[in-house]
């Protein structure tokens, strides 16, 4: 079945440590997206990749970095420069390279990251 | 900047009533997405409005988009327990492709 596979389902970080969380689909799709959800709260944009090899800044990039090296992987790495990194993240893609009309945002199941 | 305005946040209402929960945005935006959330789940599509008038109806839920006031309403007919859940618009920006969600509306059914 095709879908989204975020990994792992619960992360604990310690102060001072890099984490980085996985995202993998294969819905063969162009465009990816990372958004952090904190509790009672909506989704924020934190980075989002068109095309493999390019990525743009979302609206709470500080304290995050990318990577878009193979079309079907987006991990997000949440560095010690993230100060409150506890929330649920949430990676999405879409096909985006010809906009066709009705192309929509699958979504993963989530990591939810806590901070020891 | 693109603003995405949900109203209202929190909804809690008696099975079997209708309602309606806003979505206004700033910028102009060549789609609109509606999604349910489940508590502790990821999100669901629900619908994608294209176009000034769409309207898209599933259910008990319908979806309308009126681009020209930069407004569209996701109405609630006859509720019933099972809708209970956050329901969440976004909004893709053209000219980047950046796609700004609402705070969510967390809708709350009493049986």
């Amino acid at each position: 079945d095709g879908g989204i596979t975020q990994s792992p389902k619960y992360l604990f970080r310690k102060e001072g440590q890099n984490v980085t969380l996985s995202c993998e689909q294969n819905l063969n799709h162009d465009a990816m997206y990372w958004y952090r959800q904190d509790p009672g709260q909506g989704l924020r944009l934190i980075y989002y990749s068109q095309i493999v090899n390019d990525f743009q800044k979302g609206d709470i990039a500080e304290g995050y970095s990318v990577s878009r090296e193979k079309k079907e992987s987006f991990p997000l790495t949440v560095t010690s420069a993230q100060k409150n990194p506890t929330a649920f993240y949430l990676c999405a893609s879409s096909i985006f390279h010809v906009r066709q009309g009705n192309e929509k945002l699958f979504f993963g199941s989530g990591t939810q990251l806590s901070v020891l | 900047e693109l603003k995405v305005e949900q109203n209202p946040l929190f909804l809690s209402m008696q099975e079997g009533k209708n309602y309606t929960i806003y979505c206004n945005y700033s910028t102009t935006s060549d789609r609109l997405y509606w999604y349910r959330q489940d508590p502790g789940k990821s999100l669901e599509s629900l619908f994608v409005l294209l176009s000034n008038g769409a309207v898209k109806q599933e259910g008990r839920l319908m979806a309308s988009l009126d681009t020209k006031a930069r407004l569209s309403t996701l109405h609630i007919t006859a509720a019933v327990h099972d809708l209970s859940a956050t329901y969440f618009c976004a909004v893709d920006k053209e000219s980047d492709d950046k796609i700004i969600f609402g705070k969510g509306t967390r809708l709350h059914i009493l049986p």
